[in-house]
């Protein structure tokens, strides 16, 4: 299997702030990578498609970049709404892993 | 509205069973391959399972072992997840979710809401 690695697994950030998540893929998975935000007792929602491309109604707000094992999301000017934790999955084979989820928390 | 909707989650005795069943509505449910995601309490997603459009392609987490059935009805537009012998460590919210697939990318684009596992003595 895949393993993804984020790095960090937590952050503290302040409204405005500009906050940038690695994810680390354990073999090159070219761009088959997504990001997903996740708040507690909602559905998991998809951000970013291969690699740097926004799902529909996603503000530009999020944007993504990399390929083979390095990918990075950056959400700028960070709102009270993102406060969330956020995850990396491959789509390059099965089974789809994902990273280990990193929260970003208001300070 | 396209939508997934799971249900059949609750509290189970370590070595029950329990079905769990997803209900997708506003779109062509047979084209698309269907994916379970849990999430045990303080943790991240795991993918579990998915099954392709004809169900003819069915893979599963190997930490599984044989445990889990995942099946559905193109006809009434349901997913299904049968779990047997379950565990402590199969406690999670258990989601379902949508595989978009095009040329060049896939990515799980609809998501359910989740339903609650808990598997206790």
């Amino acid at each position: 299997d895949i393993q993804m690695t984020q790095s960090p697994s937590s952050l503290s950030a302040s409204v405005g702030d500009r906050v940038t998540i690695t994810c680390r893929a354990s073999q090159s998975i070219s761009t088959y990578l997504n990001w997903y935000q996740h708040k507690p007792g909602k559905a998991p929602k998809l951000l970013i498609y291969a690699a740097s491309s926004l799902q529909s109604g996603v503000p530009s707000k999020f944007s993504g970049t990399g390929s083979g094992t390095e990918f990075t999301l950056t959400i700028s000017g960070l709102q009270p709404e993102d406060f969330a934790t956020y995850y990396c999955q491959q789509s390059y084979n099965t089974p789809q892993t994902f990273g280990q989820g990193t929260k970003v928390e208001i300070k | 509205d396209v939508q997934l909707v799971e249900s059949g989650g609750g509290l189970v005795k370590p070595g029950g069973s329990l079905r769990l069943s997803c209900a997708a509505s506003g779109f062509t449910f047979s084209s698309y391959n269907m994916h379970w995601v849990r999430q045990a309490p303080g943790k991240g997603l795991q993918w579990v399972s998915s099954i392709s459009g004809s169900s003819s392609h069915i893979y599963y987490a190997d930490s599984l072992t044989g445990r889990f059935t995942m099946s559905r009805d193109n006809t009434i537009n349901a997913l299904y997840l049968q779990m047997n012998s379950l565990r402590a460590e199969d406690t999670a919210v258990y989601y379902c979710a949508r595989q978009y697939v095009n040329t060049l990318w896939d990515a799980f684009d609809i998501w359910g809401h989740g339903t609650m596992v808990t598997v206790s003595s």
